[in-house]
Protein backbone atom coordinates (compact mmCIF):
# COMPACT_ATOMS: atom_id res chain seq x y z
CA UNK A 1 0.00 0.00 0.00
CA UNK A 2 1.53 2.58 -1.06
CA UNK A 3 1.04 6.09 1.05
CA UNK A 4 3.36 8.47 -1.26
CA UNK A 5 2.98 8.36 -4.63
CA UNK A 6 4.57 10.01 -7.94
CA UNK A 7 2.54 8.88 -10.37
CA UNK A 8 5.17 9.96 -13.10
CA UNK A 9 8.86 7.93 -13.52
CA UNK A 10 10.04 10.79 -15.68
CA UNK A 11 9.63 14.25 -16.98
CA UNK A 12 11.84 16.10 -19.56
CA UNK A 13 11.75 20.11 -19.91
CA UNK A 14 13.70 22.60 -21.60
CA UNK A 15 16.56 24.76 -20.04
CA UNK A 16 14.94 27.94 -19.01
CA UNK A 17 10.85 26.56 -18.80
CA UNK A 18 9.20 25.83 -15.57
CA UNK A 19 9.49 21.76 -13.90
CA UNK A 20 6.32 20.41 -12.19
CA UNK A 21 6.80 17.63 -10.00
CA UNK A 22 3.78 16.12 -8.70
CA UNK A 23 3.08 13.80 -5.61
CA UNK A 24 0.14 12.63 -4.21
CA UNK A 25 -0.60 11.28 -0.72
CA UNK A 26 -3.31 9.10 0.84
CA UNK A 27 -2.38 9.32 4.59
CA UNK A 28 -4.56 12.27 6.07
CA UNK A 29 -2.69 12.25 9.58
CA UNK A 30 0.63 13.23 7.45
CA UNK A 31 1.52 16.83 8.45
CA UNK A 32 5.06 17.23 6.98
CA UNK A 33 6.58 16.88 3.26
CA UNK A 34 9.95 17.04 1.76
CA UNK A 35 11.53 17.29 -1.50
CA UNK A 36 14.73 15.38 -1.61
CA UNK A 37 17.25 15.88 -4.83
CA UNK A 38 19.57 12.60 -5.96
CA UNK A 39 22.31 12.42 -8.15
CA UNK A 40 23.29 9.02 -9.24
CA UNK A 41 25.77 7.15 -7.18
CA UNK A 42 24.90 9.92 -4.12
CA UNK A 43 22.51 9.77 -1.34
CA UNK A 44 19.31 11.83 -1.74
CA UNK A 45 19.98 15.63 -0.54
CA UNK A 46 17.01 17.50 1.57
CA UNK A 47 15.94 20.58 -1.03
CA UNK A 48 12.55 21.99 0.64
CA UNK A 49 9.83 21.19 3.14
CA UNK A 50 6.60 22.20 4.03
CA UNK A 51 3.85 22.31 7.27
CA UNK A 52 0.55 21.44 6.83
CA UNK A 53 -0.41 24.47 8.25
CA UNK A 54 0.76 26.33 5.07
CA UNK A 55 0.17 25.86 1.30
CA UNK A 56 3.05 26.93 0.02
CA UNK A 57 7.00 27.53 0.38
CA UNK A 58 9.40 29.39 -1.53
CA UNK A 59 13.08 29.34 -1.98
CA UNK A 60 14.99 30.62 -4.97
CA UNK A 61 13.79 28.81 -7.84
CA UNK A 62 12.14 26.07 -6.37
CA UNK A 63 8.56 26.34 -4.33
CA UNK A 64 6.92 23.78 -3.02
CA UNK A 65 3.13 23.60 -3.00
CA UNK A 66 0.60 21.49 -0.86
CA UNK A 67 -3.78 21.14 -1.19
CA UNK A 68 -4.36 19.57 1.56
CA UNK A 69 -8.23 18.83 0.37
CA UNK A 70 -6.59 17.04 -2.58
CA UNK A 71 -3.93 15.45 -1.00
CA UNK A 72 -1.60 16.94 -3.66
CA UNK A 73 1.71 18.46 -3.62
CA UNK A 74 4.25 19.56 -6.40
CA UNK A 75 7.65 20.78 -6.54
CA UNK A 76 7.39 24.12 -9.21
CA UNK A 77 11.15 24.90 -10.25
CA UNK A 78 11.89 28.06 -12.53
CA UNK A 79 14.23 28.57 -14.54
CA UNK A 80 15.20 25.12 -14.75
CA UNK A 81 18.71 24.59 -15.13
CA UNK A 82 21.05 21.62 -16.44
CA UNK A 83 22.32 21.15 -12.65
CA UNK A 84 18.54 20.31 -11.85
CA UNK A 85 18.67 16.92 -13.41
CA UNK A 86 18.16 14.64 -10.91
CA UNK A 87 15.94 12.02 -9.53
CA UNK A 88 13.61 13.85 -7.28
CA UNK A 89 12.17 12.38 -4.24
CA UNK A 90 8.46 13.35 -2.50
CA UNK A 91 8.22 12.23 1.03
CA UNK A 92 6.16 12.94 4.33
CA UNK A 93 5.80 12.44 8.01
CA UNK A 94 3.90 13.02 11.42
CA UNK A 95 5.30 15.10 13.03
CA UNK A 96 6.07 13.02 15.87
CA UNK A 97 5.50 9.92 15.10
CA UNK A 98 7.32 6.80 15.10
CA UNK A 99 8.10 5.75 11.45
CA UNK A 100 10.18 8.29 9.76
CA UNK A 101 9.72 9.89 6.38
CA UNK A 102 7.57 8.02 3.99
CA UNK A 103 8.49 8.17 0.02
CA UNK A 104 7.59 8.18 -3.00
CA UNK A 105 9.23 6.01 -5.66
CA UNK A 106 10.72 9.26 -7.15
CA UNK A 107 10.60 11.12 -10.80
CA UNK A 108 13.59 11.34 -13.26
CA UNK A 109 13.65 14.78 -14.03
CA UNK A 110 15.36 15.53 -17.12
CA UNK A 111 16.43 18.94 -18.73
CA UNK A 112 16.63 19.37 -21.98
CA UNK A 113 19.84 22.45 -23.36
CA UNK B 1 33.63 13.83 8.85
CA UNK B 2 31.80 16.40 7.48
CA UNK B 3 29.05 14.00 6.42
CA UNK B 4 27.55 10.12 6.61
CA UNK B 5 29.94 7.92 5.61
CA UNK B 6 29.13 4.04 4.30
CA UNK B 7 31.35 1.34 3.79
CA UNK B 8 31.41 -0.18 1.21
CA UNK B 9 30.39 1.46 -1.24
CA UNK B 10 29.51 -2.13 -3.40
CA UNK B 11 29.37 -5.62 -2.08
CA UNK B 12 28.79 -8.30 -4.30
CA UNK B 13 28.42 -11.74 -2.39
CA UNK B 14 26.99 -15.07 -2.59
CA UNK B 15 23.68 -16.16 -1.93
CA UNK B 16 23.32 -17.43 1.36
CA UNK B 17 26.40 -15.35 2.82
CA UNK B 18 26.05 -13.13 6.28
CA UNK B 19 26.92 -9.20 4.84
CA UNK B 20 27.66 -6.38 6.91
CA UNK B 21 27.05 -2.66 6.35
CA UNK B 22 28.62 -0.08 7.78
CA UNK B 23 27.17 4.19 8.19
CA UNK B 24 29.69 6.61 10.44
CA UNK B 25 26.52 9.46 11.16
CA UNK B 26 27.54 12.98 11.05
CA UNK B 27 29.26 13.78 14.49
CA UNK B 28 26.80 15.03 17.27
CA UNK B 29 23.79 13.77 15.48
CA UNK B 30 21.68 11.76 17.64
CA UNK B 31 18.83 10.50 15.27
CA UNK B 32 20.07 7.15 12.72
CA UNK B 33 17.88 5.83 10.11
CA UNK B 34 18.75 2.87 7.65
CA UNK B 35 16.55 2.50 4.38
CA UNK B 36 16.52 0.52 1.14
CA UNK B 37 16.24 1.28 -2.49
CA UNK B 38 15.12 -1.72 -4.44
CA UNK B 39 15.48 -1.52 -8.23
CA UNK B 40 12.78 0.52 -9.52
CA UNK B 41 11.35 1.96 -5.66
CA UNK B 42 11.04 4.49 -3.12
CA UNK B 43 13.32 4.32 -0.14
CA UNK B 44 11.48 1.75 2.12
CA UNK B 45 12.28 2.58 5.74
CA UNK B 46 14.30 -0.21 7.73
CA UNK B 47 14.91 0.75 11.17
CA UNK B 48 15.89 4.03 13.45
CA UNK B 49 17.87 4.95 16.16
CA UNK B 50 17.20 7.53 18.53
CA UNK B 51 20.47 8.21 20.88
CA UNK B 52 20.47 5.64 23.35
CA UNK B 53 16.95 4.31 23.16
CA UNK B 54 15.87 0.96 22.24
CA UNK B 55 15.18 1.00 17.96
CA UNK B 56 12.75 1.03 16.06
CA UNK B 57 12.61 -2.26 13.92
CA UNK B 58 9.23 -1.98 12.50
CA UNK B 59 10.42 -1.46 9.15
CA UNK B 60 12.71 -4.61 9.03
CA UNK B 61 11.37 -7.26 6.52
CA UNK B 62 12.66 -10.44 7.89
CA UNK B 63 14.46 -11.78 11.01
CA UNK B 64 17.68 -12.11 8.82
CA UNK B 65 17.93 -8.36 9.18
CA UNK B 66 19.27 -6.78 12.37
CA UNK B 67 21.27 -4.12 13.28
CA UNK B 68 22.97 -2.32 16.26
CA UNK B 69 24.46 1.10 17.00
CA UNK B 70 27.73 1.70 19.76
CA UNK B 71 28.11 4.44 21.63
CA UNK B 72 25.55 6.40 20.18
CA UNK B 73 27.75 6.62 17.11
CA UNK B 74 28.39 4.31 14.42
CA UNK B 75 25.63 1.39 13.06
CA UNK B 76 26.17 -1.86 12.01
CA UNK B 77 23.29 -3.82 9.49
CA UNK B 78 23.76 -6.92 9.26
CA UNK B 79 22.31 -9.49 6.27
CA UNK B 80 22.20 -13.13 7.43
CA UNK B 81 21.70 -15.59 4.92
CA UNK B 82 21.36 -12.98 2.12
CA UNK B 83 18.84 -13.91 -0.77
CA UNK B 84 19.04 -12.27 -4.02
CA UNK B 85 15.88 -10.08 -3.47
CA UNK B 86 18.29 -8.63 -0.63
CA UNK B 87 19.79 -6.70 -3.68
CA UNK B 88 19.16 -3.09 -3.41
CA UNK B 89 21.11 0.22 -2.39
CA UNK B 90 21.40 0.41 1.69
CA UNK B 91 21.05 4.01 2.89
CA UNK B 92 22.54 5.29 5.99
CA UNK B 93 21.19 8.86 7.41
CA UNK B 94 21.28 10.63 10.23
CA UNK B 95 19.84 14.24 11.67
CA UNK B 96 20.43 15.95 14.61
CA UNK B 97 17.36 14.88 16.58
CA UNK B 98 14.44 12.79 16.50
CA UNK B 99 12.16 15.65 15.34
CA UNK B 100 14.17 17.05 12.77
CA UNK B 101 13.26 15.58 9.41
CA UNK B 102 15.75 17.00 7.34
CA UNK B 103 17.81 13.87 6.95
CA UNK B 104 21.56 13.87 5.83
CA UNK B 105 22.25 10.50 3.27
CA UNK B 106 25.10 8.62 2.88
CA UNK B 107 26.49 7.94 -0.54
CA UNK B 108 24.95 4.10 0.02
CA UNK B 109 25.87 0.64 -0.15
CA UNK B 110 25.16 -1.10 -3.60
CA UNK B 111 24.10 -4.50 -2.32
CA UNK B 112 24.11 -7.63 -5.48
CA UNK B 113 23.17 -10.77 -4.31
CA UNK B 114 24.36 -13.59 -7.04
Amino acid sequence: DQQVKQNSPSLSVQEGRISILNCDYTNSMFDYFLWYKKYPAEGPTFLISISSIKDKNEDGRFTVFLNKSAKHLSLHIVPSQPGDSAVYFCAASVRGGADGLTFGKGTHLIIQP
Amino acid sequence: GAGVSQSPSNKVTEKGKDVELRCDPISGHTALYWYRQSLGQGLEFLIYFQGNSAPDKSGLPSDRFSAERTGGSVSTLTIQRTQQEDSAVYLCASSPDRGNEKLFFGSGTQLSVL
